[in-house]
C-alpha cells in the first residue's frame, strides 16, 4: 500500500500564482488533513474533513481552499499565493477524528517568490 | 489561547542511554495525546498513544506518561539507538482535531 500520496514533492511559485496541492490515500479513512510546518515549528492544522462530504477550518485556513473529491482525495488550492505561504505542507489521514493516529504523507515543500 | 508546547528545542544522549522527551499542554479537555517521530525530509509517524483515562502506556522500547494534574506529558525510550535521531513532537486532540507542539530535536552520538 502507497498509504498518503502527495504531489507534488516540490513547487516554486511567483507571487500571485495560483496552484492546487494533490492528496490520495488508499487506506479507506474518513478523516483527512492538510497541516503548514514552517521551519523549526510544528504542524499547524490549516483544514480537515471529517468525513467524504465535509470540511472545516482549522488554525490557519486563510488564503487556501480544500475539497474533498471522494473519499481517497482532498486537495488543497492557494488562489494567489504570497510568500508568507512558503512552507513544507502535509497531508494526513485517519480512520475517524480523534482517538486514531494520523497517517502523513512525505510533504510538499512550497517556495513563494 | 492553547497551545502544546515541549520543554526543551534539542536533547542530545550517548548511544544505549535513555532518552526523555517532555511535553506540556494547556488544553485541560484534551483527551486524546500522540507521540510522532519525524525524521528529515519525512512525514511525521506515529510512536505511541495515551488516552486522558491513563496514567501510562508502553510500547517497544518506548513509554508514555501523562499527568493530568501538571498538564505534562512525557516520552520515554529505552536504549537509545542512532536510528532514534529525529524530530519528536506531541499532540493533544481535543473533539478529533491535533494541536503539535513545536518539536524536540534529539541527537544520538555513538
Amino acid at each position: 500500500n502507497a498509504g498518503v500520496t502527495q504531489t507534488p514533492k516540490f513547487q516554486v511559485l511567483k507571487t500571485g500564482q495560483s496552484m492546487t496541492l494533490q492528496c490520495a490515500q488508499d487506506m479507506n479513512h474518513n478523516s483527512m488533513y492538510w497541516y503548514r510546518q514552517d521551519p523549526g515549528m510544528g504542524l499547524r492544522l490549516i483544514y480537515y474533513s471529517a468525513s467524504e462530504g465535509t470540511t472545516d477550518k482549522g488554525e490557519v485556513p486563510n488564503g487556501y481552499n480544500v475539497s474533498r473529491l471522494n473519499k481517497r482525495e482532498f486537495s488543497l488550492r492557494l488562489e494567489s499565493a504570497a510568500p508568507s505561504q512558503t512552507s513544507v505542507y502535509f497531508c494526513a489521514s485517519s480512520s475517524k477524528p480523534g482517538f486514531t493516529e494520523a497517517f502523513f504523507g512525505q510533504g510538499t515543500r512550497l517556495t513563494v517568490v | 489561547g492553547e497551545s502544546v508546547g515541549l520543554h526543551l528545542p534539542t536533547l542530545s544522549v550517548q548511544e544505549g542511554d535513555n532518552s526523555i522527551i517532555n511535553c506540556a499542554y494547556s488544553n485541560s479537555a484534551s483527551d486524546y495525546f500522540i507521540w510522532y517521530k519525524q525524521e528529515s525530509g519525512k512525514g511525521p509517524q506515529f510512536i505511541i498513544d495515551i488516552r486522558s483515562n491513563m496514567d501510562k502506556r508502553q510500547g517497544q522500547r518506548v513509554t508514555v506518561l501523562l499527568n493530568k494534574t501538571v498538564k505534562h506529558l512525557s516520552l520515554q525510550i529505552a536504549a537509545t539507538q542512532p536510528g532514534d535521531s529525529a524530530v519528536y513532537f506531541c499532540a493533544d486532540t481535543n473533539a478529533g482535531k491535533s494541536t503539535f507542539g513545536d518539536g524536540t530535536t534529539l541527537t544520538v552520538k555513538p
